[in-house]
């Protein structure tokens, strides 16, 4: 299978402040990639489409200029959580497909704690 | 909004036996169909994909899709103990590219 990145796989901030999260597909190319979130016991959820040089496309509910989504190459996606705050404490995970394939593979993802 | 349903258990089967996961989902016009594996702490990992009626085996896993009964299972034989984690049913939304919904996922103990 594909293998994807991410980095940090762990970060603390203090609330008020701004968080990027790198995601990076290492054996393949990546036209498209997805951002989910998870809190405890409960299951994925679908932020934003990240889409390589265009805008990424949110779901409902997700605040666009909160979590501001950059797809600069074909490799990378970033996204950085802007004025963090405890309630966005959570765990960050980025997926991709293989090239050519159907199947998404997930990053190992990024715990945020927001004090 | 389109549902995936997943019995979260946790369901507790002894060493060796198999284990039946089950799923349903509400969107009909979803095509592609996945179990993912999730431990504590971790990311998911998928297991399978199937996208055609019937069944799909790949070693000691076979996932199983019916789409007239919006129906998708996971059989999980010779059940071991590093099986124990939570399984995650994945489809993908007809009308959000190839984005997934997830189900909220069984968590499976398998006891030695």
């Amino acid at each position: 299978g594909a293998v994807v990145s991410q980095h940090p796989s762990w970060v603390i901030c203090k609330s008020g402040t701004s968080v990027k999260i790198e995601c990076r597909s290492l054996d393949f190319q990546a036209t498209t990639m997805f951002w989910y979130r998870q809190f405890p016991k409960q299951s994925l959820m679908l932020m934003a489409t990240s889409n390589e040089g265009s805008k990424a496309t949110y779901e409902q509910g997700v605040e666009k200029d909160k979590f501001l989504i950059n797809h600069a190459s074909l490799t990378l996606s970033t996204l950085t959580v802007t004025s963090a705050h405890p309630e966005d404490s959570s765990f960050y995970i980025c997926s991709a497909f293989g090239q050519g394939e159907y199947e998404q593979y997930f990053g190992p993802g990024t715990r945020l704690t927001v004090t | 909004q389109k549902e995936v349903e997943q019995n979260s258990g946790p369901l507790s089967v002894p060493e060796g036996a198999i284990a039946s996961l089950n799923c349903t989902y509400s969107d009909r016009g979803s095509q592609s169909f996945f179990w993912y594996r999730q431990y504590s702490g971790k990311s998911p990992e998928l297991i399978m994909s199937i996208y055609s009626n019937g069944d799909k085996e790949d070693g000691r896993f076979t996932a199983q899709l019916n789409k007239a009964s919006q129906y998708v299972s996971l059989l999980i034989r010779d059940s071991q103990p590093s099986d124990s984690a939570t399984y995650l049913c994945a489809v993908t939304a007809s009308n959000s590219g190839y984005a997934l919904n997830f189900g909220k996922g069984t968590s499976l103990l398998v006891t030695p």
